[in-house]
């Protein structure tokens, strides 16, 4: 069945990039998103990618997909203390409820 | 905007106990979604709809059953809680039809502890 991947934590300074990698395994997705949930909220959506493009880009926000290798990044810029948050990547194979990886929590020290 | 309503963020609730939790959507969604929330888990799937008094289970139904009587409105119950049942709920809506990116708009989830 479909899975994603994502490492559970990452910590970067202030003002540094931060790159959150999502791998998974259903090669017929056409769109993967991502999604953010701040602290005692839900989850919104960050920005999304469909399958046929290979990079996104969206004010401090670039996606990458990398669909050889079932490959989704996420590069945040010149990173803020506000973006501390968990992160989730999810597929959308359209035949079933989107997939979602276990997140990410981004920690952004001052 | 898109707003899907949690009605009770926090609830404490014994062992046993019948606990009903409801969402309601604004936006005259087709699908609807609820899903536990655990650290390390990520979002598991519980039940999901498609359409009024349709239902289907996700990958984790054992414990819980929902109701859908109106298009805006999914329910969640526990029919009789457990401290295992302790967790983040989170509902979603999307969407259906031909153009539509099949993102998910959640609400702000409900917190649930089983004593």
């Amino acid at each position: 069945g479909e899975d994603v991947e994502q490492s559970l934590f990452l910590s970067v300074r202030e003002g540094d990039s931060s790159v959150i990698n999502c791998t998974y395994t259903d090669s017929s997705s056409t769109y993967l998103y991502w999604y953010k949930q701040e602290p005692g909220a839900g989850l919104q959506l960050l920005t999304y990618i469909f399958s046929n493009m290979d990079m996104k880009q969206d004010q401090r926000l670039t996606v990458l997909l990398n669909k050889k290798d079932k490959h989704l990044s996420l590069r945040i810029a010149d990173t803020q203390t506000g973006d501390s948050a968990i992160y989730f990547c999810a597929e959308d194979s359209g035949n079933t409820p989107l997939v979602f990886g276990k997140g990410t929590r981004l920690s952004v020290i001052a | 905007d898109v707003k899907v309503t949690q009605s009770s963020r926090y609830l404490v609730k014994r062992t046993g106990e019948k606990v009903f939790l409801e969402c309601v959507q604004d936006m005259d969604h087709e699908n609807m979604f609820w899903y536990r929330q655990d650290p390390g888990l990520g979002l598991r799937l519980i039940y999901f709809s498609y359409d009024v008094k349709m239902k289907e289970k996700g990958d984790i139904p054992e414990g819980y059953s929902v109701s859908r009587e109106k298009k805006e409105r999914f329910s969640l119950i526990l029919e009789s809680a457990s401290t295992n049942q302790t967790s983040m709920y989170l509902c979603a809506s999307s969407p259906w039809g031909a153009g539509d990116t099949g993102e998910l708009f959640f609400g702000e989830g409900s917190r649930l502890t089983v004593l």
